[in-house]
């Protein structure tokens, strides 16, 4: 079962900051969201990830609030070919340390010129 | 252009046909994944194979055979499929299964059509 819920579908205009949220009630205290996104006809893409802090990398921010409950994933200046499927993800411990990605439905991004 | 390489990319194969997907990555990781993706939904964890080893079997049918031939390579041997197993097959590594930051690459795919 998804650990994580996802607004179905978003617009963004192009040049502008896209703000992708995120629900993960659930999580435990040692359980990772990874963020991935997957380019039509592509396999899927690592974007970002984090347990506590919030995480910024040359592709994306990941605010995780303090609760922990939420996250939003933060694309500064939205592109064109930012036009994807983005997953929001959380990592579980599934045995002697094997760890398996429980994936949302995702978010259908569509960046408007 | 993504490090791990899946072949072929598209396959149309009967039901008594047998096949296999084939899958590569030369970056030195040591656990690779097999995932299902139907359309419009994400992707589905099928195996994992950690230091070469079956580690995760996530109940799938044995049409379906995974092998792990050495640490680059990855095999998923297909037979008697169903056309309901059409589907994307993606294949993923990672660095170790165990590590805190070590993200999942994907291969592109191979697009499969059972007929």
């Amino acid at each position: 079962d998804a650990k994580t819920t996802q607004p179905p579908s978003m617009d963004c205009a192009e040049g502008r900051a896209a703000n992708l949220p995120c629900n993960h009630s659930t999580i435990s205290g040692n359980e990772y969201v990874y963020w991935y996104r997957q380019i039509h006809s592509q396999g899927p893409q690592y974007i970002i990830h984090g347990l506590k802090n919030n995480e910024t990398n040359e592709m994306a921010s990941l605010i995780i609030t303090e609760d922990r409950k939420s996250s939003t994933l933060i694309l500064p200046h939205a592109t064109l070919r930012d036009t994807a499927v983005y997953y929001c993800i959380v990592r579980v411990v599934v045995q002697d340390s094997n760890y398996q990605l429980i994936w949302g439905a995702g978010t259908k991004l569509i960046i408007k010129p | 252009d993504t490090e791990v390489t899946q072949t072929p990319k598209h396959l149309v194969m009967g039901m008594t046909n047998k096949k296999s997907l084939k899958c590569e990555q030369h970056m030195g990781h040591r656990a690779m994944y097999w995932y299902k993706q139907k359309a419009k939904k994400p992707p589905e964890l099928m195996f994992v194979y950690s230091y070469e080893k079956l580690s995760i079997n996530e109940s799938v049918p044995s049409r379906f055979s995974p092998e792990c031939p050495n640490s680059s390579l990855l095999n998923l041997h297909l037979h008697a499929l169903q056309p309901e197993d059409s589907a994307l097959y993606l294949c993923a590594s990672s660095q170790s299964p165990g590590s805190n930051n070590s993200p999942l690459h994907f291969g592109n795919g191979t697009r499969l059509t059972v007929t």
